[in-house]
């Protein structure tokens, strides 16, 4: 069965605190590994696609990086209005299927 | 440039009354209709998709039903709620190419089941 695990569950760090979160996958024949972010109370918002393993996206501090089985979303210097959570998203039997992970919440404080 | 229109925004229903929320899209033709459930903590849950006017596809086995009266509307109902139908419900679109992932939001229904 098609699955996406993301880790940590929450992530707090200070302000200009680099880190990583992860989405790990398991898929039959990867089609493409989304990310979204996703503010309290509202829908999501597409942030990258990422097609073939050693693939990089980048948008101001956010960097999205894919392997054979799992994706990272970087963060650099990370600010408070970066606080938010972060879903990552495969493809699964279709193209009308989207699943999500649960989500990594990230809450950056001053 | 397109819109995506849900509501209601909130909604408080005693278990075993009926259930209407309304999804719709302006400034596309022929979209691809997503309704997805995101319960407390957890991550989002596709319920039904639509690929045009009457096609409507089925994720998961529940009291809920899906309809698409027109090309750019969506309907997700229920004739009797449950307490395990509160949740937030988010109705999404892409266009009918649709394999880059991308799915454009609306910003949510939050029903809550008493």
């Amino acid at each position: 069965e098609d699955q996406v695990t993301q880790s940590p569950e929450a992530l707090r760090l200070q302000e200009g605190e680099s880190s990583s979160l992860n989405c790990s996958y398991t898929v039959s024949g990867l089609r493409g590994l989304f990310w979204y972010r996703q503010d309290p109370g509202k829908g999501p918002e597409f942030l990258f696609t990422l097609y073939s393993a050693g693939e990089e996206k980048e948008k101001e501090r956010l960097k999205a990086t894919l392997t054979k089985k799992e994706s990272f979303l970087h963060i650099t210097a990370p600010k408070p209005e970066d606080s938010a959570t972060y879903l990552c998203a495969v493809f699964s039997g279709g193209y009308n299927k989207l699943i999500f992970g649960a989500g990594t919440r990230l809450a950056v404080h001053p | 440039s397109q819109t995506i229109h849900q509501w209601p925004a909130t909604l408080v229903q005693p278990v075993g009354s009926p259930l209407s929320l309304e999804c719709t899209v302006e400034g596309t033709s022929n979209p691809n209709l997503y309704w997805y459930r995101q319960a407390a903590g957890r991550g989002l849950q596709l319920l039904f998709y639509s690929v045009g006017i009457g096609q409507i596809s089925s994720e998961v086995p529940q009291n809920l039903s899906a309809s698409r009266p027109q090309d750019r509307q969506f309907i997700l109902s229920s004739k009797k709620l449950l307490l395990s139908d509160s949740g937030f419900y988010l109705c999404a679109w892409n266009p009918l190419a649709g394999d880059t992932g991308e799915l454009f939001f609306g910003e949510g229904s939050r029903l809550t089941v008493l």
